[in-house]
């Protein structure tokens, strides 16, 4: 089946600096992955639509100059969290899809970020 | 607006047979996904469906009814390896994935 990586599982930073998290399909091309925040307790909240070779796509409410977005190739999505902050605290999931031949998602393990 | 309703928890005995209940609301309709979460892990994929009826697979199903804007999961002989969130998502017409709040199974022996 397709595999979605992602780098690091987990990761505490101080507050005020970047943390860059990355996405990768193993064994699959994806021209388009998505980024989603999920707090506890809650469900998944999607944050972007990362595209290969263009612009991320926003949700509404998501400021996109804190939360960088770059799909640079066919396999790498990068999602960097800007001067983080405690409230970013979060766990953070990317998922793609191999095509048109396949309706499912595929997730990456995802990663939890602690801002302290 | 675009909702997905689905029961907070639901609680269920080892062995027994439990349905958990999702209707939707979407702008237009492309389908309907069940996912399974364990608590820190990332959703896995149970089903998919975009006509109405039921589909089997193993011990899980799977029921949509379009007119309803109504699906169900099934899930019998359960174990306690089952004790996770159960996540409904619907796909509006731009093929965008609208998630429900989850739904978490709790499995007592």
């Amino acid at each position: 089946g397709a595999v979605v990586s992602q780098h690091p599982s987990w990761v505490i930073c101080k507050s005020g600096t970047s943390v860059k998290i990355e996405c990768r399909s193993l064994d699959f091309q994806a021209t388009t992955m998505f980024w989603y925040r999920q707090f506890p307790k809650q469900s998944l909240m999607l944050m972007a639509t990362s595209n290969e070779g263009s612009k991320a796509t926003y949700e509404q409410g998501v400021e996109k100059d804190k939360f960088l977005i770059n799909h640079a190739s066919l396999t790498l999505s990068t999602l960097t969290v800007t001067s983080a902050h405690p409230e970013d605290s979060s766990f953070y999931i990317c998922s793609a899809n191999p095509g048109t031949d396949f309706v499912e998602q595929f997730f990456g393990p995802g990663t939890r970020l602690t801002v302290l | 607006g675009q909702n997905i309703d689905q029961p907070t928890e639901m609680t269920a005995t080892e062995g027994a047979i439990v349905q958990i209940n999702c209707t939707y609301q979407t702008s237009g309709f492309n389908g309907l996904f069940w996912y399974q979460q364990h608590a820190g892990e990332a959703p896995t994929f149970l089903s998919y469906n975009v006509l109405d009826g039921l589909e089997e697979k193993g011990r899980f199903s799977s029921f949509l009814s379009r007119s309803k804007g109504y699906s169900y999961l099934l899930l019998k002989e359960l174990q306690m390896k089952d004790s996770a969130s159960y996540l409904c998502g619907g796909v509006d017409s731009n093929y965008q994935l609208i998630w429900g709040a989850g739904t978490k199974l709790i499995i007592k022996p």
